[in-house]
């Protein structure tokens, strides 16, 4: 089984709103991760969380704040968003950050900051 | 930084073979993968190849790497329209595990 879980499929908020997206995944993998698409782009790297611990960030934001309460839960916090931030969030895991393991992708949770 | 390129729109009858292809510039790239995209979806993996290899087969899908001109390429045979999507091809880069991916490939497969 490769799966990996995400909630909600659409969210929408306004931009005083707070939120959280959720990722889910019980294949044992130690290293998760949140990529941002924009429409018609491809994935951009956010936060690599490694063993629990972020080991990324990609310059992202002090609004958006991740978490990982355990090895299986990835989650992603909003605060104060602009629409701008409007976008795809996918969740991916791999087996290990550190070694060459391959990401599995999660269907993305639609944000639309209105 | 890194760079990955791809060319954006390709159109193929179904049935005909479908030929993706991608160039990189990270010639450290160990892993380099495909990914499948259908519309409102996330990245489905369908392949990857290592780069001490020169070809991959799997099924439908053959992947071939040239490592010194720094080119993959995707091929899909006997396209049908399930397989209208967008590939990403994205090589594997740094002490981490991050994936540069291209700009996406849009394949149309029409009758």
């Amino acid at each position: 089984d490769t799966e990996v879980t995400q909630t909600p499929k659409h969210l929408v908020m306004g931009m005083t709103n707070k939120k959280s997206l959720k990722c889910e995944q019980h294949m044992g993998h130690r290293a998760m991760y949140w990529y941002k698409q924009k429409a018609k782009k491809p994935p951009e790297l956010m936060f690599v969380y490694s063993y629990e611990k972020l080991s990324i960030n990609e310059s992202v934001p002090s609004r958006f704040s991740p978490e990982c309460p355990n090895s299986s839960l990835l989650n992603l916090h909003l605060h104060a968003l602009q629409p701008e931030d409007s976008a795809l969030y996918l969740c991916a895991s791999s087996q290990d950050a550190t070694i060459q393991e391959t990401q599995y992708f999660g269907p993305g949770t639609r944000l639309l900051v209105l | 930084g890194e760079d990955v390129e791809q060319s954006l729109f390709l159109s193929v009858r179904e049935g005909d073979s479908s030929v993706i292809n991608c160039t990189y510039t990270d010639s450290s790239s160990t892993y380099l993968y495909w990914y499948k995209q259908e519309p409102g979806a996330g990245l489905q993996l369908l392949t990857y190849i290592f780069s001490n290899m020169d070809m991959k087969q799997d099924q439908r899908l053959t992947v071939l790497l040239n490592k010194k001109d720094k080119h993959l390429s995707l091929r899909i045979a006997d396209t049908q329209t399930g397989d209208s999507a967008i590939y990403f091809c994205a090589p594997r880069s740094g002490g981490y595990n991050k994936l540069i991916f291209g700009a996406g490939t849009r394949l149309a497969v029409h009758p």
